[in-house]
């Protein structure tokens, strides 16, 4: 099994709505990722979590808030976000072997529009 | 700093014509390089990756690429296309090396979108 879940499909919400997004894997990766991508632009990265430890955060505002709760779960929580924070969030795992070698399997993402 | 250039942000192609989606990477280290599909309204697909060794990679859906150390290239190529080859094509490097964690990040160009017609 190499897939990656993530729900919702699709969100829509206001500026002052709380929401989260979640992303799910079996395939006992030990390291997960969030991407942002806007229309016709590639995945930008927002962060990495490593053995359920975050690793890499890439000076997200932090109405975004990244969680792994266990190993093959991670959630984004979404506070008080802005309308040019709509976009498509794509969840990605990978071995955690950290060298470079792995390959990152991608979840169908969620398309967020926030009013 | 790395960086990836893939040189055609468009490449429209007959159908059961030959493809090539040209990749330029910059790096003054060795780095491992990916090439990945998005079909519309999906996540990425891995469709092949160079690691080492030889430098002609073949991939799924009929797709191959060949590494060129002294131009630093990476292209894409299909000897014959198919309409469910359209897609968005996005040419990715990593770093083995990387600090602060970075070792292994995919550092994306910024994706051709083939369209192939009837």
């Amino acid at each position: 099994d190499t897939e990656v879940t993530q729900t919702p499909k699709h969100l829509v919400m206001g500026m002052t709505n709380k929401k989260s997004l979640k992303c799910e894997q079996h395939m006992g990766h030990r390291a997960m990722y969030w991407y942002k991508q806007k229309a016709k632009k590639p995945p930008e990265l927002m962060f990495v979590y490593s053995y359920e430890k975050l690793s890499i955060n890439e000076s997200v505002p932090s109405r975004f808030s990244p969680e792994c709760p266990n190993s093959s779960l991670l959630n984004l929580h979404l506070h008080a976000l802005q309308p040019e924070d709509s976009a498509l969030y794509l969840c990605a795992s990978s071995q955690g072997r950290g060298a470079g070698t792995d390959t990152q399997y991608f979840g169908p993402g969620t398309r967020l529009t926030v009013l | 700093a790395q960086s990836v250039t893939q040189l055609d942000s468009q490449v429209p192609v007959f159908e059961e014509a030959p493809v090539e989606l040209r990749c330029n990477y910059s790096s003054s280290v060795s780095v491992y390089l990916f090439w990945y599909v998005q079909y519309p309204n999906q996540g990425l697909q891995l469709l092949l990756k160079y690691l080492s060794g030889s430098t002609l990679v073949k991939g799924i859906n009929g797709f191959e690429a060949e590494f060129n150390k002294s131009q630093t290239s990476f292209h894409l190529r299909k000897p014959s296309v198919h309409i469910s080859d359209t897609a968005e094509y996005f040419c990715a490097v990593s770093d083995p090396f990387g600090t602060g964690g970075s070792q292994g990040n995919l550092i994306f160009g910024k994706g051709t979108k083939l369209s192939v017609k009837p």
